[in-house]
């Protein structure tokens, strides 16, 4: 089945560590974004990725860092200079952004990361 | 960062009761999405617009892309406990070129009393 995968599920992290959430695509998507929750808010992208080897900051990518190396993956780390790490993380994938059909600019979600700070 | 302005907030209602959300952009949008969120799960898309005035039903879902390509809203009826959670519209918005951002509502919080 294709889908988009992250993990871990919950993740806990000491202060002044950096910690990786994995995202994996298998959906042959080009475009891969990470986006922050925070409790009863909305979705603050983080970064975003149109390409292989090719990322931009999104407007919250302070204390993050991202690579994308591979089509199907787009690991998000998460520095010790992010001040309030403690979040639910979303990753998400879109076939493309907007030159082809419109179904190809449908953005699917994985699971979601919690990732707090103790 | 930009946002569509979603509403209501959120919404308390009685199971079996119709629901309606709608959101409004001071930009065109060419694509408009809604999705659910569970509690602790990832947002899982709904119902896809493409063209301004397309009316689409998805079981007791329906959602409206407006006319102005500014706004959509999504209806649902007969509402039962599972539609308990966080729904999402979400705007493709086509700067021309190469770049294209997916624009994402507040989101609408929705419990539902059995």
């Amino acid at each position: 089945d294709g889908g988009i995968t992250q993990s871990p599920k919950y993740l806990f992290r000491k202060e002044g560590q950096n910690v990786t959430l994995s995202c994996e695509q298998n959906l042959n998507h080009d475009a891969m974004y990470w986006y922050r929750q925070d409790p009863g808010q909305g979705l603050r992208l983080i970064y975003y990725s149109q390409i292989v080897n090719d990322f931009q900051k999104g407007d919250i990518a302070e204390g993050y860092s991202v690579s994308r190396e591979k089509k199907e993956s787009f690991p998000l780390t998460v520095t010790s200079a992010q001040k309030n790490p403690t979040a639910f993380y979303l990753c998400a994938s879109r076939k493309s952004t907007g030159q082809g059909r419109a179904k190809d600019t449908e953005a699917f979600f994985g699971q979601g990361t919690r990732l707090t700070v103790v | 960062g930009q946002q569509l302005n979603q509403s209501p907030q959120s919404m308390f209602i009685q199971e079996g009761e119709d629901v309606s959300m709608n959101c409004t952009s001071s930009s065109i949008f060419n694509t408009w999405l809604w999705y659910k969120q569970d509690p602790g799960e990832g947002p899982v898309l709904l119902i896809a617009l493409y063209k301004a005035g397309e009316l689409t039903s998805n079981g007791r879902l329906t959602a409206q892309f407006g006319i102005t390509r500014k706004d959509s809203f999504l209806n649902i009826s007969a509402s039962i406990p599972s539609d308990v959670g966080i729904y999402f519209c979400a705007g493709h918005l086509h700067y021309g070129g190469a770049t294209n951002k997916l624009i994402f509502g507040t989101g609408t919080l929705l419990a539902v009393q059995p």
